[in-house]
């Protein structure tokens, strides 16, 4: 068990609706990643925050916005859901000494989201 | 571009074979991570290793063993007399190394091998 925990483990939305998906980071970590998972495929990278900040960004729309807080948990939120945004949405803590540090990921358990 | 490719979508083996799951990446930079991830039903992705681009040595750790190849840009991983819990889809990633200004340490996906091992 890493000490990344994510909620809610599942839920289910229609479309047009906005979802807010928690992650509490493992303790002594300051940076947050988090990652899509759609069915059969590999996680790939929404955004990641560091020390309250965005610090890096992959290829989603707008209406995918996060936060991170001073205990650096993180929140990911989505507007508008589409269907396509039906996946599994994994958050990943980490310790960085910069914000160019590469350091090992350690992923919670996820938050399955399905968009009707 | 960056890309992992898991060519070998879906592997099927019986208890204590052994199974090697292969890796091909992609990428223009001289520095760079590669990784392994197990994924159980549970969803949670378990890190199994990280190599850095400089070190080719291969690794062993209890039944896995990891077989890097810059020549060839592979990074492969081996199961020595695979168990019933191996069951699991399995990830290879790559990381590059920070730029200036741009995304840091984040980590490509390849879309996985799922390992089913039968007793």
């Amino acid at each position: 068990e890493t000490g990344v925990t994510q909620s809610p483990t599942h839920l289910i939305k229609t479309r047009g609706q906005q979802v807010t998906l928690r992650c509490s980071s493992q303790s002594g970590h300051n940076t947050v990643s988090w990652y899509q998972q759609a069915l059969g495929q590999g996680p790939q990278f929404i955004f990641q925050y560091y020390r309250e900040e965005e610090n890096g960004r992959g290829n989603f729309p707008p209406r995918f916005s996060g936060l991170q807080f001073p205990n650096y948990s993180s929140e990911l939120n989505v507007n508008a859901l589409e269907l396509d945004d039906s996946a599994l949405y994994l958050c990943a803590s980490s310790s960085r000494i910069n914000p160019r540090d590469t350091g090992e990921l350690f992923f919670g358990e996820g938050s399955r989201l399905t968009v009707l | 571009a960056q890309k992992v490719t898991q060519a070998q979508t879906e592997i099927s083996v019986v208890e204590k074979e052994d199974v090697t799951l292969d890796c091909v990446y992609e990428t223009r930079d001289t520095t760079y991570y590669l990784f392994w991830y197990k994924q159980p039903p549970s969803g949670e992705l378990v890190f199994l290793i990280r190599r850095n681009s400089f070190d080719e040595q291969n690794e062993i750790s209890g039944r896995y063993s990891w077989n890097f190849q810059k020549s060839t840009s592979s990074f492969n991983f081996t199961i020595t007399a695979s168990q019933v819990v191996d069951s699991a889809v399995y990830f290879c990633a790559l990381s590059e190394r920070a730029n200036e200004g741009g995304s840091q340490g984040n980590l490509i996906f390849g879309k996985g091998t799922k390992l089913s091992v039968k007793p």
